[in-house]
């Protein structure tokens, strides 16, 4: 089944543990992106990767890092967790730039205390 | 800068009306305007994807129009169920890699 799924679904941490959230795809997607949401604001573009080894910055990269040494997997790091970085996180991939739908993943819920 | 707005918030109707969604955006050079639908504890589903050469895109009971002159997109349901409950997003792709979501509309039909 053609799929992106996340990893952990659920996460509960504090301030300062460094922590990354797994996202894989399925599909041979070129193209990959992170996205927050938050309520009132909506999904925000975090990072995004236009294929291996090439990635940039969305709206709001600050506190997170991300790589992209596989083409299916496109872990998001957050190296020192701040409680402002408590979020539902979305990993999206799309075939490439001319197939523009976009799949995306069930969602982690990250809470930072 | 690129913003996209969703207006009403949320909304409830009867089974069986027919509904409109509305997103509008400030920019016209777009790309192409996707809507969404999301489920609570789930991801985001691609309903309906516009190219911005488009006016319009049809799947089953949906329908959706794009007039970039004016930024707006309209998503149109036919007969709602309340199978269709969830909350929709429109996000319209306004850089190669570039995408802005609204905040969405969220939607309850009542059996």
């Amino acid at each position: 089944e053609a799929q992106v799924t996340q990893n952990p679904r659920y996460l509960i941490t504090v301030t300062g543990k460094k922590l990354t959230v797994t996202c894989s795809q399925n599909m041979n997607h070129e193209y990959m992106s992170w996205y927050r949401q938050d309520p009132g604001l909506g999904l925000r573009q975090i990072y995004y990767s236009m294929n291996v080894e090439v990635t940039d910055k969305g709206d709001v990269p600050e506190g997170y890092k991300v790589s992209r040494k596989e083409k299916r997997n496109f872990p998001l790091i957050l190296e020192s967790p701040s409680p402002n970085q408590t979020s539902l996180y979305f990993c999206a991939s799309t075939l490439d730039r001319t197939t523009d739908t976009q799949y995306f993943g069930p969602g982690t819920r990250l809470t930072v205390l | 800068k690129q913003e996209v707005t969703q207006i009403p918030a949320a909304l409830s109707v009867p089974e069986g009306e027919n509904l409109v969604l509305n997103c509008s955006f400030t920019d016209s050079a777009i790309y192409n305007l996707q809507w969404f639908r999301q489920d609570p504890g789930k991801g985001l589903t691609s309903l309906l994807l516009i190219q911005s050469s488009q006016r319009e895109q049809t799947s089953g009971r949906l329908n959706a129009s794009l007039d970039k002159s004016s930024g707006r997109s309209t998503l149109y349901i036919a007969a709602s169920q309340p199978g269709d409950s969830a909350t929709y997003l429109c996000a319209v792709k306004s850089g190669t890699y570039k995408y802005i979501f609204g905040t969405g509309t969220r939607l309850k039909v009542l059996a």
